[in-house]
């Protein structure tokens, strides 16, 4: 049972152009929403993060939207640069489930692989 | 650079083994995650520890063990290993239940 899934395996993107990452979720008990990047050989880097009384988080290049009726919230890099080629995770936890069994737990998406062209 | 350090980078054992991974989390930071990313399974959230105490379990085999330090430092201990078990490990640490921040990860692999 996949409660966070990331629908696009790959998504290849022009340089300067608006890349926009897509993430499913099925676990109405998640409050809060966090993307990852990660580069092969490293771990997963941090980029950004929304709670789930706001829909719209920005920070430079980056927004995260939430959209809490459809379970479904997004990524969108503005412009997009070659040095974003990565893997985007998309991932979930439940911070209000204080003292259950999975606090603290980040449920993760399959990831997208972003390559941004030149 | 997140300030999560883990060591072995790589690990190589055989079948039947026993394993020690080890991770150092931020400055500061009390709760340390592990994750175990394998091809077919994405990261998957293995156990949480919090200023040395166990608070959650995710899908962590009975052959795995974990515990946090006085210090805050933490081993994943991995035993009668299985060519299965063959993954990336990696350790995340937080001060708060929101941003976690991930180590390099350990590479093992089980022949």
């Amino acid at each position: 049972d996949q409660q966070v899934k990331q629908n696009s395996p790959s998504l290849s993107v022009q340089e300067g152009r608006i890349s926009i990452l897509n993430c499913d979720y099925t676990n109405s008990m998640f409050d809060y929403f966090l993307w990852y990047k990660k580069y092969p050989a490293e771990g997963p880097t941090f980029l950004i993060s929304i709670s789930s009384i706001k829909d719209k988080n920005e920070d430079g290049r980056f927004t995260v939207f939430l959209n809490k009726s459809a379970k479904h919230l997004s990524l969108h890099i503005v412009p997009s640069q070659p040095g974003d080629s990565a893997v985007y995770f998309c991932a979930a936890s439940a911070r209000g489930n204080a003292g259950g069994t999975s606090y603290g737990k980040l449920t993760f998406g399959q990831g997208t692989i972003l390559t941004v062209h030149p | 650079d997140s300030g999560v350090t883990q060591t072995p980078k790589h690990l190589i054992t055989a079948t039947g083994q026993r394993v020690t991974l080890r991770c150092s989390p931020r400055s500061g930071d009390l709760s340390v995650y592990w994750y175990q990313q394998s091809l077919d399974q994405g990261l998957q959230f293995l156990i949480h520890y919090y200023n040395g105490e166990e608070r959650a379990k995710g899908n962590i085999l009975e052959r795995f063990s974990a515990q946090q330090f006085p210090d805050l430092h933490s081993e994943l201990n991995l035993s009668s290993l299985e060519l299965g078990d063959s993954a990336l490990y990696f350790c995340a640490s937080s001060l708060s239940l929101n941003e976690q921040f991930f180590g390099p990860g350990t590479r093992l692999t089980v022949l």
